[in-house]
């Protein structure tokens, strides 16, 4: 039971342009997301993170929003860069619940094309 | 380099044996993370010890267990092992302070295991 849904396995993105990378989620009592990216070889590190009680969060090339009504939620990533070239896991936790464990999704492979 | 120690790097042994991976936290880490990354599972999260005592289950299986030393350091131990359990383990910590869950984890670089 996949609580925590990437869909894409993979997405290719031409440099400079948006990369949109997506995550569903079936648990209502989750009230956490996170986004976080990993390099090959490397352990994930932590990218952004939005609460239920908001819609959208930013910081700097890299904006999450939150759909509650569609348990859906997006990273936008503008301008896409070179850098940006790694596998992204959506995360979800219910932080309201006293164990509030986090559940990953499968990931998605960013790859940013010059 | 996220400050968090693994070891092995690699660990190839064979089906029914027991393996011990190692983490050394950031220093002033007090909470440690164990996760696995497997082909077709992902990023599971396993168990999160706290200062020497275990602070939440994830999926972690019956023939697993982990311990956090007086040191912080931490040791997840793979039992009985079976060719599924082959995967990336990753060990995370974090400064949190009241033991909950923390979104800055840091990371360490993992231990590829191998079952044949």
């Amino acid at each position: 039971d996949q609580q925590v849904k990437q869909n894409s396995p993979s997405l290719s993105v031409q440099e400079g342009r948006i990369s949109i990378l997506n995550c569903d989620y079936t648990n209502s009592m989750f009230d956490y997301f996170l986004w976080y990216k990993k390099y090959p070889a490397e352990g994930p590190t932590f990218l952004i993170s939005i609460s239920s009680i908001k819609d959208k969060n930013e910081d700097g090339r890299f904006t999450v929003f939150l759909n509650k009504s569609a348990k859906h939620l997006s990273l936008h990533i503008v301008p896409s860069q070179p850098g940006d070239s790694a596998v992204y896991f959506c995360a979800a936790s219910a932080r309201g619940r006293r164990d509030d464990k986090i559940i990953f999704g499968k990931g998605t492979r960013l790859h940013i094309l010059p | 380099d996220s400050g968090v120690t693994q070891t092995p790097k690699h660990l190839i042994t064979a089906t029914g044996q027991r393996v011990t991976l190692r983490c050394s936290p950031r220093s002033g880490d007090l909470s440690v993370y164990w996760y696995q990354q497997s082909l077709d599972q992902g990023l599971q999260f396993l168990i999160q010890y706290y200062n020497g005592e275990e602070r939440a289950k994830g999926n972690i299986l019956e023939r697993f267990s982990a311990q956090q030393f007086p040191d912080l350091h931490s040791e997840l131990n793979l039992s009985s092992l079976e060719l599924g359990d082959s995967a990336l383990y990753f060990c995370a910590s974090s400064v949190e302070t009241s033991g909950r869950w923390s979104d800055t984890q840091y990371f360490g670089p993992g231990t590829r295991l191998t079952v044949l």
